[in-house]
């Protein structure tokens, strides 16, 4: 089965950027998409096709996808984007997730 | 708008059955394929299963094959999974999700339900 491999855990302080890596077997060749999730509510698309934000989502998001690694960069990080981030990627049968990235805005 | 609403969760005993629903509305549900999510309390999100838009096709997660079903009525909206042979790693608040694009199987999810909860236990 395909793994795909986040830190448990990114700190960041607000108005820094924070980067949030996922890393799996030629990751690269697929497309990797980021979903921000908060306590209690489901998880929101933030990014699609590697680099590509859905409409309402701020610029401050923005991703990239190479090799085995993709990227979620959030520039000038708010309180508001203290969350929970999954990355997830897909092939010809299933969907993969990542385990998950607490970020913690301090 | 754009809506999934899930239901049927409850407190089920090891062993039993359990069928969820997910009510969806704001777009051409007969086109596109539906999927389940499932997050455990405290733990992350777990693929389940996915249902192609005519029903023709459907694909499951190792954890949960043979035991769940996928099923949809297009004539209803509605997309449905039954639950069989519950174990208590099955705990979690399912979600059923959409994909963006229209006839494409496995794809980034731009509508996710609120989710429903499924508690297996005695």
């Amino acid at each position: 089965s395909y793994d795909l491999t986040q830190p448990p855990s990114v700190s960041v302080s607000p108005g820094q950027t924070a980067s949030i890596t996922c890393s799996g077997d030629k990751l690269g060749d697929k497309y990797a998409c980021w979903y921000q999730q908060k306590p209690g509510q489901s998880p929101v698309l933030v990014i699609y096709q590697d680099t590509k934000r859905p409409s309402g989502i701020p610029e401050r998001f923005s991703g990239s996808n190479s090799g085995n690694t993709a990227t979620l960069t959030i520039s000038g990080t708010q309180a508001m984007d203290e969350a929970d981030y999954y990355c997830q990627a897909w092939d010809s049968s299933s969907v993969v997730f990542g385990g998950g990235t607490k970020l913690t805005v301090l | 708008q754009v809506q999934l609403v899930e239901s049927g969760g409850g407190v089920v005993q090891p062993g039993r059955s359990l069928r969820l629903s997910c009510a969806a509305s704001g777009f051409t549900f007969s086109n596109y394929g539906m999927h389940w999510v499932r997050q455990a309390p405290g733990k992350g999100l777990e693929w389940v299963a996915v249902i192609s838009y005519d029903g023709s096709h459907k694909y499951y997660a190792d954890s949960v094959k043979g035991r769940f079903t996928l099923s949809r009525d297009n004539s209803k909206n509605t997309l449905y999974v039954q639950m069989n042979s519950l174990r208590a790693e099955d705990t979690a608040v399912y979600y059923c999700a959409k994909p963006q694009a229209a006839g494409i199987l496995f794809y980034s999810f731009d509508i996710w339900g609120q989710g429903t909860m499924v508690t297996v236990s005695s």
